[in-house]
């Protein structure tokens, strides 16, 4: 496979339940990220890591909690949801700081409804 | 907070039609990405400028970056319904030294009628 992967690809779960994003990027890579994007809204960034490190937390609630076990590898574990987190997750990477190396590739995303 | 605006927020064309889509700050960006978004797909990377007064051009696409590098614009020429879709465009900060976070505007939804 060649970019930027997610699955599962749509996700329907109770408030009570645990389930996990997963991404996984081909593209040789060492930034990754998760965003949310909701209906009306411009694409919010949630957290991002660069060779695996978080670098930013942008005051997300903690009934999202991410891992980055390798650089091609990025999961969004989630718990105790509330109706308004169903949103669109998409997970992007970038070759990281370097100038010029600043565009992001997005995967197809994660549609997500929380019931 | 530094925000990016988008304009205008929806347009309906008809095919063969020319259009022109805005995205604009008061702040300066160190470069500006513009991305298409298909319904349920991810944003796809359509061009990134990085210099003041820059033009791009990709096929009947034409992209320039203002001489501030505060806001950019995206011009159709002769629109074909493949062209429908979201335009996104992502600005990141100078005063980013990692050039990671970047800035999404809210996103112009388009749509060509044939």
């Amino acid at each position: 496979e060649t970019g930027v992967t997610q699955t599962p690809r749509h996700l329907v779960m109770g408030m009570t339940n645990k389930k996990s994003l997963k991404c996984e990027q081909h593209l040789g890579h060492n930034a990754m990220y998760w965003y949310k994007q909701s209906a009306k809204k411009p694409l919010e960034l949630m957290f991002v890591y660069s060779l695996e490190e978080r670098v930013e937390n942008n005051s997300v609630p903690s009934r999202f909690s991410p891992e980055c076990p390798n650089s091609s590898h990025l999961f969004l574990h989630l718990h105790t949801l509330q109706p308004e987190d169903s949103a669109l997750y998409l997970c992007a990477s970038s070759q990281g700081s370097a100038p010029g190396s600043y565009e992001q590739y997005f995967g197809p995303g994660t549609r997500l409804t929380v019931t | 907070t530094q925000l990016l605006e988008q304009s205008p927020q929806f347009l309906s064309i008809q095919e063969g039609e020319n259009l022109t889509v805005y995205c604009n700050s008061s702040s300066v960006f160190s470069s500006l990405q513009w991305y298409r978004q298909e319904p349920g797909e991810g944003p796809v990377l359509l061009v990134t400028v990085v210099t003041g007064g820059e033009v791009k051009k990709l096929k009947r696409l034409t992209f320039q970056f203002g001489d501030a590098r505060k806001d950019s614009s995206l011009h159709i020429t002769a629109a074909q319904p493949g062209d429908t879709g979201l335009y996104l465009c992502a600005g990141a900060p100078t005063e980013d030294n990692y050039g990671q976070n970047f800035v999404f505007g809210p996103g112009t939804r388009l749509s060509v009628l044939p």
